[in-house]
């Protein structure tokens, strides 16, 4: 069974530019949480998915964005990209409810550095 | 009311050994409790999860001792080993999921010396 695919795994952009990642999710998972992770800050919540619909969303700015289409995989989008944005992107998906008591497959992240 | 704490920020234990990982939670709408291990360059793994009905869950070397009415849990690892050095992740969250977000730990970096 194929886990959590991400791509790209690296990205070097430049700031102001923007980046989209995305997130294939375990075959038959509908849920799709992204985060964000960077040294001492441990795993910060960008939003999370079910079935097409946006069920929660973390304490970002309106420049990080994300969608998930109707095969479940999920991609999120980086608008005006700042130095601060460096970091690693993870994508988790669950077969069950968000949150719920399946527990998470996360991918091996896409590491986008800012430049 | 959404925090879990956790502590310490890092670990260093020598082989053999046994590290122990504590994290305290508030929400009293949580009761499902994992236990995530990342190595550098990964995404983290689901190593061990445990509900309020028991206090006590083993998995091979892993033990999650659970607190209900302190709101605490807490990780073991017996005879640490150096291939255990990772990053470990504490999260909570409702079992019936509900839409209620995950919420995570800070995660606390252990190292086993051989």
């Amino acid at each position: 069974k194929a886990g959590v695919t991400q791509t790209p795994r690296y990205l070097i952009k430049t700031r102001g530019q923007q980046v989209t990642l995305s997130c294939s999710p375990i075959s038959g998972h509908r849920s799709v949480s992204w985060y964000q992770q960077t040294p001492g800050q441990g795993l910060q919540f960008l939003f999370e998915y079910f079935s097409e619909t946006q069920r929660n969303k973390g304490n970002f700015p309106g420049r990080f964005s994300g969608r998930q289409f109707s095969n479940s995989r999920s991609e999120m989008n980086v608008s005006t990209l700042e130095l601060g944005d460096s970091a690693l992107y993870l994508c988790a998906s669950s077969s069950g409810t968000p949150g719920g008591g399946y527990g998470y497959t996360f991918g091996s992240g896409t590491r986008l550095t800012i430049v | 009311q959404q925090q879990v704490k956790q502590s310490p920020q890092s670990l260093i234990v020598q082989k053999g050994g046994i590290p122990i990982i504590n994290c305290a939670y508030e929400n009293t709408a949580f009761d499902y409790f994992p236990w995530y291990q990342q190595f550098p360059g990964k995404g983290p793994a689901l190593l061990i999860a445990i509900r309020p009905d028991v206090s006590e869950k083993k998995e091979g070397r892993f033990t999650i001792s659970f607190n209900k009415s302190a709101k605490q849990f807490s990780l073991h690892i017996m005879d640490s080993q150096p291939g255990d050095s990772a990053t470990y992740f504490c999260a909570a969250s409702p079992f019936s999921g509900g839409y209620q977000k995950v919420t995570f730990g800070t995660g606390t970096k252990l190292q086993v010396i051989p």
